[in-house]
């Protein structure tokens, strides 16, 4: 159980296009999802809070207009790189929480996303 | 806010043996809760083993097993009997609060690598 999926996995791009990435908690509902961004040899860095329902909370330094995030299900988060850079070139992981989970606070997490921006 | 140091950027360790990874935390949340997570190079992040702060006893799972030691705030993570497969990248995270949002914050990671 507690399955989370992500797609794509890798995705090349043009400078100034958009990106979808999708995040999806394949056997468990999650209410509450998070984005991660993690930069080469580093760790993870929690970019914004997203919950079903309801504007994602987003962390400090994080442009929100830039990464849009969506939670339109009670499975399915995604998070949208708008007019991307080669800046934002990195690799985008999501986690979602299963509540009805044991224990209850862990995040499982997606295999990620690695965003190339040329 | 949380803290947590990791102050071994990387290991080796021989197959078969036992390896402790380090983790001290920081945080003026009453009630937490630590993890550990394997990252090997395919980039996906494995959950591994939970401690909570109210468990009065140190949380195992399979070869994993976590010193937790509350008045010290650490929660090291020992691998027994390591395998080639163990080696990868290790973050020790905490968080759980509801009070945060539930978020959790990330060590700086332990790379590990099983020697044969």
């Amino acid at each position: 159980g507690a399955v989370v999926s992500q797609h794509p996995s890798r995705v090349i791009c043009k400078s100034g296009t958009s990106v979808k990435i999708e995040c999806r908690s394949l056997d468990f509902q999650a209410t509450t999802m998070f984005w991660y961004r993690q930069f080469p040899k580093k760790s993870l860095m929690l970019m914004a809070t997203s919950n079903e329902g309801s504007k994602a909370t987003y962390e400090q330094g994080v442009e929100k207009d830039k990464f849009l995030i969506n939670h339109a299900s009670l499975t399915l988060s995604t998070l949208t790189v708008t007019s991307a850079h080669p800046e934002d070139s990195s690799f985008y992981i999501c986690s979602a929480q299963d509540p009805s989970g044991s224990p209850q606070d862990t995040q499982y997490f997606g295999p990620g996303t690695r965003l190339t921006v040329l | 806010a949380q803290k947590i140091t990791q102050t071994q950027p990387g290991m080796f360790v021989q197959e078969k043996e036992a390896v402790t990874l380090d983790c001290t935390y920081d945080t003026s949340d009453q009630s937490y809760g630590l993890f550990w997570y394997k990252q090997p190079s395919s980039g996906e992040m494995i959950f591994l083993i939970y401690q909570g702060s109210y468990d009065e006893q140190n949380a195992t799972e399979g070869r994993y097993s976590l010193n937790f030691q509350k008045a010290r705030k650490s929660a090291n993570l020992v691998i027994s009997a390591s395998q080639l497969g163990d080696s990868a990248m290790y973050f020790c995270a905490a968080g759980g609060s509801k009070a945060a949002g539930n978020k959790l914050t990330f060590g700086g990671g332990t790379r590990v690598l099983v020697k044969p």
